[in-house]
């Protein structure tokens, strides 16, 4: 069974601040990893995607992977209330057909 | 922007009956999947579908599911004989301009599934 865990949380930073979620995954061969924001009754939406080792930056966001500890995260800088929703890691089969979720970590960012 | 959408949003139904859930992908997207997500818990994959086949399947997805692809446009979820247990939010995704393998899937605003 491919496991993705996720820290549950609740997450909660004041606003401006940094949020560090974390996710680890069993599959060694997992090679495509997501990142998806969830608020609660909707879908999940794509926040980022990462498939090489390192850290990747698209505006407020920062991916970071490591294969060989088998752990990626999601930095969130500057953090807003709007931020304020359940984050989802997702993990690729090795075919690709299929995305293995983690339970998601809630974060509630304070004004 | 291009966007997955699903149909209905809502679906209330007797157990034991049957129910087909409706999406249309994203138009030049290729591969597309179902996943259900029962109250509170992970988003679970149910099937995956390419070229008017079934790609890959997961334990959930038993014989009371089936998919299918009646047109250019639209993918379809058929539960044969509903259970209590098949309630839940059931999204639609779909990925794939290139290979698909590992590649971006989006997802459909969900059906909530309810059966009494």
């Amino acid at each position: 069974q491919k496991e993705v865990e996720q820290n549950s949380g609740p997450l909660s930073v004041p606003e401006g601040a940094i949020a560090s979620l974390n996710c680890t995954y069993s599959d060694r061969v997992s090679q495509s990893f997501f990142w998806y924001r969830q608020y609660s009754g909707k879908s999940p939406e794509l926040i980022m995607s990462i498939y090489s080792n390192g850290d990747k930056e698209d505006g407020r966001f920062t991916a970071q992977l490591n294969k060989a500890s088998q752990y990626v995260s999601l930095l969130i800088r500057d953090s807003q209330p709007s931020d304020s929703a359940t984050y989802l890691c997702a993990v690729s089969s090795n075919t690709g057909n299929q995305f293995y979720f983690g339970t998601g970590t809630s974060l509630t960012v304070i004004p | 922007e291009p966007e997955v959408t699903q149909t209905p949003s809502h679906q209330v139904t007797q157990m034991g009956q049957e129910v087909i859930l409706r999406c249309v992908p994203i138009s030049n997207h290729l591969y597309f999947y179902w996943y259900r997500q029962i109250l509170g818990q992970k988003v679970e994959f149910l099937v995956s579908f390419y070229n008017n086949e079934i790609s890959e399947k997961s334990e959930i997805f038993d014989d009371q599911f089936s998919v299918e692809r009646p047109d250019g446009s639209n993918f379809t979820l058929k539960i044969r004989s509903t259970k209590l247990e098949d309630s839940a939010m059931y999204f639609c995704a779909s990925s794939g301009l290139g290979t698909g393998i590992g590649e971006t899937q989006y997802f459909g605003p969900g059906t909530r599934l309810l059966v009494l």
